[in-house]
């Protein structure tokens, strides 16, 4: 099993609320990503984390907040975001952070911030 | 900094033809790796192939396969019997051993690749 799961497939949301995005895999792998994609454009890192703790923030804004409550799990809590903050979120996984280990990625969860 | 430069945003193929998709990079470092990923429009990002810098040979995997130029930093994908399947946005990237916990991808701006029947 390859898979990373993201739910939901489809956030609308207001400049005002609070959600989060959720990532899951079951592969044991121990290293996992945030990516934002824009159209058309490649994807840019967002956070990664490692064993559970965050090895890096791509000084990102401080309204996207991960978290990784275990080595299966990776949330993505969102607030107070703006429009251009609207996008594709890509979750990805890998075995380890070595240069050897592939990337996993999820089909992405497109934010929509009204 | 490393960059990733894809020239071709757009490239057309008749299905069963072939085609190469080009890529170049700036590096110092001499440890790093080389990819492909296609992103269909269901948005999945894939793992192509992969090249490592210290390996002379060219990767393959069935149609696709790789010339990789070091000394010219240059990274080019060959798709043989192109099938409508492979129609996408391919990005080549690049990944550099920074040691213990950190590993960043970084990704060219894609090249979109239709397939015509």
């Amino acid at each position: 099993d390859t898979e990373v799961t993201q739910t939901p497939k489809h956030l609308v949301m207001g400049m005002t609320n609070k959600k989060s995005l959720k990532c899951e895999q079951h592969m044991g792998h121990r290293a996992m990503y945030w990516y934002k994609q824009k159209a058309k454009k490649p994807p840019e890192l967002m956070f990664v984390y490692s064993y559970e703790k965050l090895s890096i923030n791509e000084s990102v804004p401080s309204r996207f907040s991960p978290e990784c409550p275990n080595s299966s799990l990776l949330n993505l809590h969102l607030h107070a975001l703006q429009p251009e903050d609207s996008a594709l979120y890509l979750c990805a996984s890998s075995q380890r952070t070595g240069l050897t280990y592939e990337q996993y990625f999820g089909p992405g969860t497109r934010l929509t911030v009204t | 900094a490393q960059t990733v430069t894809q020239s071709q945003p757009e490239m057309s193929v008749q299905e069963a033809e072939t085609v190469t998709l080009s890529c170049t990079y700036d590096t110092s470092e001499s440890d790093y790796y080389l990819f492909w990923y296609k992103q269909p429009p269901s948005r999945q990002m894939i793992l192509v192939i992969r090249q490592e810098a210290y390996k002379q040979q060219n990767a393959t995997e069935n149609r696709f396969s790789v010339n990789f130029q070091k000394a010219a930093k240059s990274f080019s994908l060959k798709i043989s019997d192109s099938q409508l399947g492979d129609a996408a946005m391919y990005f080549c990237a690049y990944r550099r051993n920074y040691g213990g916990a950190t590993n960043k991808l970084i990704f060219g701006t894609g090249t979109l690749l239709a397939v015509q029947p």
